[in-house]
């Protein structure tokens, strides 16, 4: 089960881009990595998935090294609405029991 | 298209009695899951149906817990007798097969008094 390091929390403001860094040492082969956006009172809501190199979707991108061994989230152009906890998560592309939610970051946007 | 649905919302309940936590998947989906967060602690895995088998039943704590998921559709989680430790958020999730993309209840709130 590849457990994930990311900050506690971070604080942007409306407007910046914000990147939020996940460190997954030890990544198998076969795993991906998929990011997760909790609203209080909500359940974990997908926000976008890779394998390598950079995914872009509408709402994110990510960027994963060629060591597989951390990657980014970047939301562009944040608002308030963007506040909520993101969990970087690894594991198999199919087995989603074996995602590992860790702590997630707390990403606090101010006006 | 509806989403995944848990109910209730919430429950307040007092030690040792039972309450039952209902899902009910977005249809089409074979694959549905149970997590939970209890105070303070991260968000883990219970267990995992395909249709109506359980597939992996692995996080879950003890025999107090029962899930069950008759005809492949919705599932219930049944604790019984309920103790203080059990408090917590209740999430199901429920993904389609050879997809990737699991969608999330709002959870069930579980508080044990």
């Amino acid at each position: 089960l590849a457990k994930t390091t990311q900050p506690i929390s971070m604080d942007s403001y409306e407007g910046q881009e914000v990147n939020i860094t996940c460190s997954h040492n030890n990544i198998a082969t076969n795993d991906y990595i998929t990011w997760y956006q909790q609203f209080p009172s909500q359940g974990p809501r997908f926000i976008i998935q890779g394998y390598k190199t950079k995914v872009t979707n509408e709402v994110a991108s990510l960027f994963i090294p060629a060591d597989r061994k951390s990657s980014t989230l970047s939301l562009p152009r944040v608002s308030l609405s963007d506040t909520a906890v993101y969990y970087c998560l690894v594991g198999d592309n199919y087995n989603f029991n074996k995602f590992y939610f860790g702590s997630g970051t707390k990403l606090n946007v101010k006006p | 298209e509806a989403g995944v649905t848990q109910f209730p919302s919430h429950s307040v309940i007092e030690k040792g009695q039972t309450v039952t936590l209902r899902c009910d998947p977005i249809s089409g989906h074979d694959n549905l899951y149970w997590y939970r967060r209890v105070m303070g602690k991260e968000i883990k895995f219970l267990l995992h149906f395909v249709k109506e088998s359980k597939q992996d039943e692995s996080g879950m704590p003890n025999n107090r817990f029962l899930a069950e998921r008759t005809g492949g559709t919705y599932s219930t989680l049944k604790v019984q007798p309920a103790e203080l430790e059990d408090s917590g958020v209740y999430f199901c999730a429920s993904r389609r097969d050879g997809h990737t993309e699991a969608f999330f209840g709002q959870g069930t709130r579980l508080t044990v008094v």
